[in-house]
């Protein structure tokens, strides 16, 4: 079946915009994750879901960083008036179950704040 | 703070020999480690994983060791292939949560 989809694949945005990261999961996944990745760096983790539930916000960088996902399925990442450091590739994941570290990746969103 | 790391940042092997990429962690706590492989351009991919209560576990060409004695961790790959060029991370991760802790990856490169 189809891979973990991520759109867009490019996003160039300015500075004080908001910019909305989607992400299709595998489906029958019911656990979801984000994470952020700077050029020449390792993954920082975000946020994950179970279901429709996000039971821990701690990894979000920001108040300005929200993320929702409905249905159990599609999942968004959403940035509130983007800075230059919110710049990096945005990463998208699922898995089975929570618990499940065998992690199935999106290609990522490149996001440029200019 | 807690954190995982690695101890080469880019790794230079001719092809056909052995890889061995290497990954240092500093929470004892730790009972879970992967290995991800990260092709340019691409999310990253499940290689392989150990659990804290083993110390070897073998795939297909690929051999993780875990020392949990020194906190370390390393990826064995046989024979390595062109296609084995990409960045390598280990993770690791606490029962009590569901994040992983990335390293922050080694580069391998293969020589013709």
């Amino acid at each position: 079946g189809a891979g973990v989809s991520q759109s867009p694949s490019n996003k160039v945005t300015e500075k004080g915009k908001d910019v909305e990261l989607r992400c299709d999961p595998i489906s029958g996944h019911t656990a979801l994750y984000w994470y952020r990745q700077s050029l020449g760096q390792g993954l920082e983790f975000l946020i994950y879901f179970q279901g429709n539930s996000a039971p821990d916000k701690s990894g979000l960088p920001s108040d300005r960083f929200s993320a929702e996902r409905t249905g159990g399925s599609v999942s968004t990442l959403t940035i509130q008036r983007t800075q230059q450091e919110d710049s990096a590739v945005y990463l998208c994941a699922s898995s089975t179950a929570l618990g499940d570290y065998e992690q199935y990746f999106g290609p990522g969103t490149r996001l440029t704040v200019t | 703070g807690e954190s995982v790391g690695l101890h080469l940042p880019t790794l230079s092997v001719q092809e056909g020999d052995n890889s061995i990429i290497n990954c240092a962690y500093s929470n004892s706590a730790s009972d879970y480690f992967i290995w991800y492989k990260q092709e340019s351009g691409k999310g990253p991919q499940f290689i392989i994983d150990i659990r804290s209560n083993m110390d070897k576990r073998q795939g297909q060409r690929v051999t993780v060791l875990l020392n949990k004695t020194v906190k370390h961790l390393s990826l064995q790959i046989a024979a390595t292939q062109p296609g084995d060029s990409a960045v390598y991370f280990c993770a690791e991760n606490m029962d009590s949560n569901y994040q992983l802790i990335w390293g922050a990856g080694t580069k391998l490169i293969i020589k013709p």
